[in-house]
C-alpha cells in the first residue's frame, strides 16, 4: 500500500530538548511539506522541499530544522528556540497533474510540551 | 485580511438537509482550489478539486467564481458521516493557502 507514514503518534518535549519528527513516503513522489495546525487555525507552513538535498523555508521555519537525503524522507526537527512548540503537526507530499497540484498528507504528529 | 477565509460554524443541520460552504481568496493568481475533509484528529483528506466550470461528485458540488474570489461546497441529502470540518484550499504558483475550516454536524 503506498502512502504517507508520520512517526511518532504522539511526542513529548521538555523545556530546552530538541526532538525530531518523521516523514516518510513510497508514493514516489518529489515534493515534501511540513505544516503546522493549531486549533482555530489553517495550516501553516513550516519547510518545504522540491528535490533532494533542497528545502526552503515556509512562513514560520523560525524554530524548526529539516533534510531532505533521500526522496522519501523528510525529517523535521523542532529544537528548544522554537518556544510554542504544542501542535499537531503534518507531513504532506504532493504529484504535479495536468499542471495542478495536489497535496495528500501523513496522519500528523501531536506534539506536547512537559 | 486573512489569505483564505471561511465560516467557522459550527454547522448543525439534521440528516437529509442540503448545506452550503462559501470560502473566499485574496490571490487573484490562484491557479487551483480544493476542499479537504478533516475528521476530530485526523489528517486533512482530499474531497474533491474545484474546477473552473464546477463539478459534482455524487452529493457534493463545488463551484468556483473567479471574478468574485469565492469557492463553495453544497452536501446535499446530508449523512451523519458528513461530519467533519472542511477546508477550503488555494493554489497559486504552488503556494498553498488553508482556510482555518467550516465545521458541520449532522444530527439525527
Amino acid at each position: 500500500d503506498g502512502g504517507i507514514t508520520q512517526s511518532p503518534k504522539y511526542l513529548f518535549r521538555k523545556e530546552g530538548q530538541n526532538v525530531t519528527l518523521s516523514c516518510e513516503q513510497n508514493l514516489n513522489h518529489d515534493a515534501m511539506y511540513w505544516y503546522r495546525q493549531d486549533p482555530g487555525q489553517g495550516l501553516r507552513l513550516i519547510y518545504y522541499s522540491q528535490i533532494v538535498n533542497d528545502f526552503q523555508k515556509g512562513d514560520i521555519a523560525e524554530g524548526y530544522s529539516v533534510s531532505r537525503e533521500k526522496k522519501e524522507s523528510f525529517p523535521l526537527t523542532v529544537t528548544s528556540a522554537q518556544k510554542n512548540p504544542t501542535a499537531f503537526y503534518l507531513c504532506a507530499s504532493s504529484i504535479r497533474d495536468r499542471a495542478q497540484e495536489t497535496q495528500y498528507f501523513g496522519p500528523g504528529t501531536r506534539l506536547l510540551v512537559l | 485580511r486573512k489569505e483564505v477565509e471561511q465560516d467557522p460554524g459550527p454547522f448543525n443541520v439534521p440528516e437529509g438537509a442540503t448545506v452550503a460552504f462559501n470560502c473566499t481568496y485574496s490571490n487573484s493568481a490562484s491557479q487551483s482550489f480544493f476542499w479537504y475533509r478533516q475528521d476530530c484528529r485526523k489528517e486533512p483528506k482530499l474531497l474533491m478539486s474545484v474546477y473552473s466550470s464546477g463539478n459534482e461528485d455524487g452529493r457534493f458540488t463545488a463551484q468556483l467564481n473567479r471574478a468574485s474570489q469565492y469557492i463553495s461546497l453544497l452536501i446535499r441529502d446530508s449523512k451523519l458521516s458528513d461530519s467533519a470540518t472542511y477546508l477550503c484550499v488555494v493554489n497559486a504558483a504552488a503556494d498553498m493557502r488553508f482556510g482555518a475550516g467550516t465545521r458541520l454536524t449532522v444530527k439525527p
